[in-house]
C-alpha cells in the first residue's frame, strides 16, 4: 500500500524566513496530494492541494511542488509569520483506493511541527 | 455554519468500559471518516462511510465499530476500551467525488 514519509519532524525558523517541508510517497498511482495545517487544539484544515497533472500550485505565501518522477512533493511557505506556527501534514491519495462515488481515503505523513520565532 | 461537530471533547474511561463518540456534519456531505491521531504517528484512518448506508474498514479498525445513522451522523463505538486506544479522535467529512476533508475539532480519549 501507499506509504508517505514527511521531513523534517520539527522546523524552527525566524519570522520572515522561508520554510520548506518535504514528503515522499511510494505508490506511483497516487493522484492527489493535499497539505493540512493543524493549530493547537483544533482539527486539521486544508491549506493547499495539488493533483498529479500539475507540477506547481501557489496561493499567496504558500506553494506546493510535485515531482512525479521522484515521487516527492513539497510545501513552501515564504515570509513566515508567527501565526504560521502549527503542525503541517502532507497526504497522498492512491488511485486504487477510490471507492464508489467518493474519493478521500488519504494516507497522511507523520507531521511537521513548524515554529516561527518573532 | 458549524461544519463537523464531535462530542464529547474529552473522555476518561477505565479499561473494559464502552463508549460512543458522536459526529455530525451540516454540509450535506456524503462521505464521513474517523481518524485517530497519536504522537509521531500522524493521522490513521479507522473506518469510513462513502455514503449513507455503507461503512468500510480503514487502516486500524480493530477494537472499533461504526454506525452511519443517517447522512449527517457517523458514530464510533469502543466496545471494550483498552489503554492502546488512548488517542485523539477526529471525525471528517467530504462531498462525494471530492477530495477535501473537513475535520471536526477532535475528541481526546484516555483509557486507564
Amino acid at each position: 500500500g501507499e506509504n508517505v514519509e514527511q521531513h523534517p519532524s520539527t522546523l524552527s525558523v525566524q519570522e520572515g524566513d522561508s520554510a520548506v517541508i518535504k514528503c515522499t510517497y511510494s505508490d506511483s498511482a497516487s493522484n492527489y496530494f493535499p497539505w493540512y495545517k493543524q493549530e493547537l487544539g483544533k482539527g486539521p484544515q486544508l491549506i493547499i492541494d495539488i493533483r498529479s497533472n500539475v507540477g506547481e500550485k501557489k496561493d499567496q505565501r504558500i506553494a506546493v511542488t510535485l515531482n512525479k518522477t521522484a515521487k516527492h512533493f513539497s510545501l513552501h511557505i515564504t515570509e513566515t509569520q508567527p501565526e504560521d506556527s502549527a503542525v503541517y501534514f502532507c497526504a497522498a491519495r492512491p488511485r486504487a483506493m477510490n471507492y464508489g462515488g467518493s474519493q478521500g481515503n488519504l494516507i497522511f505523513g507523520k507531521g511537521t511541527k513548524l515554529s516561527v520565532k518573532p | 455554519n458549524a461544519g463537523v461537530t464531535q462530542t464529547p471533547k474529552f473522555q476518561v474511561l477505565k479499561t473494559g468500559q464502552s463508549m460512543t463518540l458522536q459526529c455530525a456534519q451540516d454540509m450535506n456531505h456524503n462521505s464521513m471518516y474517523w481518524y485517530r491521531q497519536d504522537p509521531g504517528m500522524g493521522l490513521r484512518l479507522i473506518y469510513y462511510s462513502a455514503s449513507e448506508g455503507t461503512t468500510d474498514k480503514g487502516e486500524v479498525p480493530n477494537g472499533y465499530n461504526v454506525s452511519r445513522l443517517n447522512k449527517r451522523e457517523f458514530s464510533l463505538r469502543l466496545e471494550s476500551a483498552a489503554p492502546s486506544q488512548t488517542s485523539v479522535y477526529f471525525c471528517a467529512s467530504s462531498p462525494s467525488g471530492a477530495n477535501v476533508l473537513t475535520f471536526g475539532a477532535g475528541s481526546r480519549l484516555t483509557v486507564l
